[in-house]
């Protein structure tokens, strides 16, 4: 119940492409959706986070989409650049609980 | 703002020594830190939750006796591997959390390589 599930584990996109990547959660007491971009050989860095009582929330070229009901939420990179080549990380956490639960995480890739 | 630093960036030791890692909250105060390994290609696994002041939680199967936490201040935590071995091996990230903004902001070091020879 705990559990954050992630997919796709890899993903190759186009330069200009969306990448779509998809999480999904059990534990109704989570409040708090983060998304964590990694460059290899660096920390994890906050890249835009949700609450549930927002059905969408956009900064810049990156979107998260919560679908409360189903219990998912997904990352959208809008045009893809080369740059965005990193693990992005989904997380769920709750008020008072303080662990962050992270997904296992998807490698993407930018073709240019 | 809410930056975290590392330090050593990579470190090499040998089997049997001891190594320490600082953590350090540039500029914000954090209660709570968080410590964190991850292995080639994984996911970043908690290893303990260090509240400043008090003792460290350590997750389920991780040794506190082997990895010695230490949060003297609000802006410090330290991680000490204790008699190294090259199963030790991993990246070291460290985290802060915002008191004010919540319990949910974590901000993540740059990380700490070490391998143990």
């Amino acid at each position: 119940q705990q559990q954050v599930k992630q997919s796709p584990q890899s993903l190759i996109v186009q330069k200009g492409g969306i990448s779509i990547i998809n999480c999904a959660y059990e534990n109704t007491a989570f409040d708090y959706f983060p998304w964590y971009q990694q460059f290899p050989g660096k920390g994890p860095a906050l890249l835009i986070a949700i609450r549930p009582d927002v059905s969408e929330k956009k900064e810049g070229r990156f979107t998260i989409s919560f679908n409360k009901s189903a219990k998912q939420f997904s990352l959208h990179i809008m045009d893809s650049q080369p740059g965005d080549s990193a693990t992005y990380f989904c997380a769920a956490t709750y008020t008072g609980g303080f662990k962050t639960i992270f997904g296992a995480g998807t490698r993407l890739f930018v073709k240019a | 703002g809410a930056v975290v630093s590392q330090h050593p960036s990579r470190v090499i030791c040998k089997s049997g020594t001891s190594v320490k890692i600082e953590c350090r909250s540039l500029d914000f105060q954090a209660t709570t830190m968080f410590w964190y390994r991850q292995f080639p290609k994984q996911s970043l696994m908690l290893m303990a939750t260090s509240n400043e002041g008090s003792k460290a939680t350590y997750e389920q199967g991780v040794e506190k006796d082997k990895f010695l936490i230490n949060h003297a201040s609000l802006t410090l935590s330290t991680l000490t591997v204790t008699s190294a071995h090259p199963e030790d091996s991993s990246f070291y990230i460290c985290s802060a959390s915002l008191p004010a903004g919540g319990p949910h902001e974590q901000y993540f070091g740059p990380g700490t390589r070490l391998t143990v020879t």
